[in-house]
């Protein structure tokens, strides 16, 4: 069965730097999404993108955060400049139009 | 108050017991309706997509009231691969996002 992969699966990083996260979204589906669950909470939307551009976006998903195809098969989401706070599982999913989402197994992000 | 609400348990079943969990919502344009199962530290796995009219799929039932805006989820005779947080999610009219609720944790035990 056709998955979601994204890489790496943790990423530790020091406050203030710079951090990619990849996703390889299920190769026939357009439609591609960020989650991120912080430890013991619900997960969050952050942003959805379709046709080379955002969607939609939630109020977490501030001018530190970005998302990119860059080429036919990856989807990144960067994070500027990271927060103590940007601590978090992240979630990648695609699928097609009006069908469920599939989720990546995600990045754990630890900020130090 | 909460968009999506559940309640966070723990439910504690023996194998072979049926457990029922709720989940209401706040939205009246909520859309559609899924249960998602995660495991700890894992990803959220599709269960099951929730239809007007009820749908069962095995040991798993759903259930939709779109009046009282309440969902449920009905799994028959437990196994113990069954203990996972149950994440009730919700999407609204024209979007996409899914709107997760906090989950309902059960173990079931031998």
């Amino acid at each position: 069965e056709p998955e979601v992969t994204q890489t790496p699966s943790h990423q530790v990083t020091q406050m203030g730097q710079e951090v990619i996260l990849r996703c390889v979204p299920i190769s026939n589906h357009l439609y591609f999404y960020w989650y991120r669950q912080i430890l013991g909470q619900k997960v969050e939307f952050l942003v959805s993108f379709y046709n080379n551009e955002i969607s939609e976006k939630s109020e977490i998903f501030d001018d530190q955060f970005s998302v990119e195809r860059p080429d036919g098969s990856n989807f990144t989401l960067k994070i500027r400049s990271t927060k103590l706070e940007d601590s978090a599982m992240y979630f990648c999913a695609s699928n097609e139009r009006n069908q469920p989402q599939h989720f990546g197994d995600g990045t754990r992000l630890s900020i130090l | 108050r909460k968009e999506v609400e559940q309640d966070p348990g723990p439910f504690n079943v023996p194998e072979g017991a049926t457990v029922a969990f709720n989940c209401t919502y706040s939205n009246s344009a909520s859309q559609s309706f899924f249960w998602y199962r995660q495991d700890c530290r894992k990803e959220p796995k599709l269960l099951m997509s929730v239809y007007s009219s009820g749908n069962e799929d095995g040991r798993f039932t759903a259930q939709l009231n779109r009046a009282s805006q309440y969902i449920s989820l009905l799994i028959r005779d437990s196994k113990l691969s069954d203990s996972a947080t149950y994440l009730c999610v919700v999407t609204h009219y024209n979007t996409d996002k899914l709107i997760f609720g906090t989950g309902t944790r059960l173990q079931v035990f031998p």
